[in-house]
């Protein structure tokens, strides 16, 4: 089964628009941290957002928030006030805490183009 | 800037020709972490190092394998080179503690003719 799951390969968002990427996830493990990457068509993954199991209240980062949503296993990034730079691909990746690497496993991407 | 430096950034080499692509983490880290990136997918963990030893294996081939030096510095070495190979292979470190963050490298872009 995937862990991570992006269910979105591509979507369009208005300039100075709001939009939320989906991110579900599956784990049995009760400690566990949920983060978004961006990699621009230059490639590099910049960090964007965490989210902790046991964190009590939504991440934020400027114009980035996540709707975490325990019960529902969902994660999904909100972007508010899109702007053209923003249009990149997206993913979403967990780290277990009983996992013996402490890697990341990464979901499939979803690419967001943003219109003007 | 992320601190993790990765060389070469550009690669191209034929098949069953080896190579080498080497990174140095942040300062002060000691997990070093490789992944694949082939077109347009998701990326994929091959293997982690934490102070020179090896911690974990994802779907790492026979053919491609890595080390981690005394200085931290990580090489993954890619052997009998198919066009499959041909992929964004990225080095990623993280400090110990804290949250997991994984901080990347810009990636070695490896095309195999």
């Amino acid at each position: 089964a995937q862990k991570i799951t992006q269910t979105q390969p591509g979507m369009f968002v208005q300039e100075k628009e709001a939009v939320t990427l989906d991110c579900t996830y599956d784990t049995s493990d009760p400690s566990y941290g949920l983060f978004w990457y961006k990699q621009p068509s230059s490639g590099e993954m910049i960090f964007l957002i965490y989210q902790g199991s046991y964190d009590q209240q939504n991440a934020t980062e400027g114009r980035y928030s996540l709707n975490f949503q325990k019960a529902r296993k969902s994660a999904n990034l909100v972007i508010s006030a899109s702007q053209l730079g923003d249009s990149a691909m997206y993913f979403c990746a967990m780290r277990e805490h009983n996992n013996a690497g402490n890697m990341l496993t990464f979901g499939g991407g979803t690419r967001l183009m943003v219109k003007p | 800037d992320s601190g993790v430096t990765q060389t070469p950034k550009h690669l191209i080499t034929a098949t069953g020709q080896r190579v080498t692509l080497r990174c140095s983490p942040r300062s002060g880290d000691l997990s070093v972490y490789w992944y694949q990136q082939s077109l347009d997918q998701g990326l994929q963990f091959l293997i982690q190092y934490y102070n020179g030893e090896e911690r974990a294996k994802g779907n790492i081939l026979e053919r491609f394998s890595a080390q981690q030096f005394p200085d931290l510095h990580s090489e993954l070495n890619l052997s009998s080179l198919e066009l499959g190979d041909s992929a964004l292979y990225f080095c990623a470190s993280s400090a110990t503690g804290g949250t997991g963050e994984l901080f990347f490298g810009e990636g070695s872009r490896l095309t195999v003719l």
